[in-house]
C-alpha cells in the first residue's frame, strides 16, 4: 500500500517565478492538506481540500492556491514568488469520514527561492 | 498559536524509556491528543492520538491524566533511530464532519544518547 508521495523532491526557482508542487494521497484517503515548514519551525497550515473543493485555509496570502483531481490527488501553487517562500512544503492525506481523519504526510517537496 | 506546551529539549539513553510530557489545560471536551514525529528534514510520522483513555500501539504508548489537561508519550525502549522532534497536538475529532489542519508548535526535540 502507498504512502503518500509527492513530487518533485527538490526544486530551485528564483523570485518572481511560478511553481507548481504535485501530491498524491494514501490509498482510501480523499481529503488532502498542504503544510508549510520554514527552516527550524513546525509546519504551518496551508489549505486543505476535499471533493475538489478548498474547505479551509490557513493564513497564508493569495499567491498559494491549490487544487484537487477527481482522483483526490493535488496540486500547491505558489505564484510571484519570494525569497521567504524557501521551506519544505508538506503534503498530508486523511480519509474525511469516521471518528477521526489522522493525517498521514509525504516526505515533502524542498523549495528554494534564489 | 499552539495549545499545547512542551519541553524545548530532552536526552534519553538509549534501551531506556523515553517519557515526553505535553501540557495542554485549555482542551476542549471533543479535542484529542495527537502525536507526531518529524526526523530531520523527512515528513511528520503519525504515532498515536487518544481522547481520554490510554493508548497502547505498536510504536507507543500515551497516558492522558484524568483532567485531560496533560499527556506523556511513552516509547518504552528508545533506540538511536528515535532522535527525533516530537509534536503534541490538540484537535477536534470529524465526528464525519471533517476537521481541520493541524496546528504544531515548536515540539521537544528528543535525543536519544548511546
Amino acid at each position: 500500500d502507498a504512502g503518500v508521495t509527492q513530487s518533485p523532491t527538490h526544486l530551485i526557482k528564483t523570485r518572481g517565478q511560478q511553481v507548481t508542487l504535485r501530491c498524491s494521497p494514501k490509498s482510501g484517503h480523499d481529503t488532502v492538506s498542504w503544510y508549510q515548514q520554514a527552516l527550524g519551525q513546525g509546519p504551518q497550515f496551508i489549505f486543505q481540500y476535499y471533493e475538489e473543493e478548498e474547505r479551509q485555509r490557513g493564513n497564508f496570502p493569495d499567491r498559494f492556491s491549490g487544487h484537487q483531481f477527481p482522483n483526490y490527488s493535488s496540486e500547491l501553487n505558489v505564484n510571484a514568488l519570494l525569497l521567504g517562500d524557501s521551506a519544505l512544503y508538506l503534503c498530508a492525506s486523511s480519509p474525511l469520514a469516521g471518528l477521526t481523519d489522522t493525517q498521514y504526510f509525504g516526505p515533502g517537496t524542498r523549495l528554494t527561492v534564489l | 498559536d499552539a495549545k499545547t506546551t512542551q519541553p524545548t529539549s530532552m536526552d534519553c539513553a538509549e534501551g531506556r524509556a523515553a517519557n515526553l510530557p505535553c501540557n495542554h489545560s485549555t482542551i476542549s471536551g471533543n479535542e484529542y491528543v495527537y502525536w507526531y514525529r518529524q526526523i530531520h528534514s523527512q515528513g511528520p510520522q503519525y504515532i498515536i492520538h487518544g481522547l481520554k483513555n490510554n493508548e497502547t500501539n505498536e510504536m507507543a504508548s500515551l497516558i492522558i491524566t484524568e483532567d485531560r489537561k496533560s499527556s506523556t508519550l511513552i516509547l518504552p525502549h528508545a533506540t538511536l533511530r528515535d532522535t527525533a522532534v516530537y509534536y503534541c497536538i490538540v484537535r477536534v475529532g470529524t465526528g464525519g464532519g471533517g476537521a481541520d489542519g493541524l496546528t504544531f508548535g515548536k515540539g521537544t526535540h528528543l535525543i536519544i544518547q548511546p
